[in-house]
C-alpha cells in the first residue's frame, strides 16, 4: 500500500521564522506534488517534482524531491501570516488513476 | 482560464431533499474527479472521469450521482443524504488522467445535510 506520512502535523511559528515540512512514504513516487489550503477553499497547487534530487524554488518555499523519489521536503524562509494554510503532498498512485494525499501539516504563521 | 469553477458554494439540504452539484473547466483538461473532504482531514476521491468516461468509483454509495455531460462539465447528484455526508465537496482536472502534473481544484461547495 502506497502511503505518505507528512510531519509535523502541526506547526505555529513567529512571523519570520524559517520551517520545514516533510513528506515520506516507503514507496516510490514517480512525481509529487505539494498544494496549500486555506479554510474552505480548495487545494491550490504550488509545485510539482519528477526528477530525484530535484530542487524547485519559488519565492520564499523551497521544494526537494529525494534521491530516491520516496520523499519530499518543503522549506520556507521568514514566514509570513500569509503562509497560513494546510500544505499537503500528494503522488500518483501506481497502479490507476488515484493520487494518494498525505493527512497535511496545518501551519499557522503568527504575526 | 485557468480555473475550475464549482456552483453553488455552499448548499443546505434535507435529508429528502434532491440537489446537484456542477463543475466546470476550460483548460481543455481530460480528466475530471469529484472529492469529498472532512474538517482537518485530506481530500478522499470518490470518482474519476477520465475523456468522459468514468474510470473510478471508489465504492459511493449510489445515493451519490456523477455524470459528465461533456469535456468541459461534471455534476454530481444528490439524493437522500445523511447528515455524515455533510462535508466540502471539491471537483479538480488535471491534463492527464493519472494526475502526474497534478490538479486543478475548484473552491469547493460546503454541504449541510439537516
Amino acid at each position: 500500500t502506497q502511503l505518505l506520512e507528512q510531519s509535523p502535523q502541526f506547526l505555529s511559528i513567529q512571523e519570520g521564522e524559517n520551517l520545514t515540512v516533510y513528506c515520506n512514504s516507503s514507496s516510490v513516487f514517480s512525481s509529487l506534488q505539494w498544494y496549500r489550503q486555506e479554510p474552505g477553499e480548495g487545494p491550490v497547487l504550488l509545485v510539482t517534482v519528477v526528477t530525484g534530487g530535484e530542487v524547485k524554488k519559488l519565492k520564499r518555499l523551497t521544494f526537494q524531491f529525494g534521491d530516491a523519489r520516496k520523499d519530499s521536503s518543503l522549506h520556507i524562509t521568514a514566514a509570513q501570516p500569509g503562509d497560513t494554510g494546510l500544505y499537503l503532498c500528494a503522488g500518483p498512485y501506481t497502479g490507476g488513476f488515484k493520487t494518494i494525499f498525505g493527512a497535511g501539516t496545518r501551519l499557522f504563521v503568527k504575526a | 482560464d485557468t480555473e475550475v469553477t464549482q456552483t453553488p458554494k455552499h448548499l443546505v439540504m434535507g435529508m429528502t431533499n434532491k440537489k446537484s452539484l456542477k463543475c466546470e473547466q476550460h483548460m481543455g483538461h481530460r480528466a475530471m474527479y469529484w472529492y469529498k473532504q472532512k474538517a482537518k482531514k485530506p481530500p478522499e476521491l470518490m470518482f474519476v472521469y477520465s475523456y468522459e468516461k468514468l474510470s473510478i468509483n471508489e465504492s459511493v454509495p449510489s445515493r451519490f450521482s456523477p455524470e459528465c455531460p461533456n469535456s468541459s462539465l461534471l455534476n454530481l447528484h444528490l439524493h437522500a443524504l445523511q447528515p455524515e455526508d455533510s462535508a466540502l465537496y471539491l471537483c479538480a482536472s488535471s491534463q492527464e488522467s493519472r494526475g502526474q502534473s497534478g490538479y486543478t481544484f475548484g473552491s469547493g461547495t460546503r454541504l449541510t445535510v439537516v
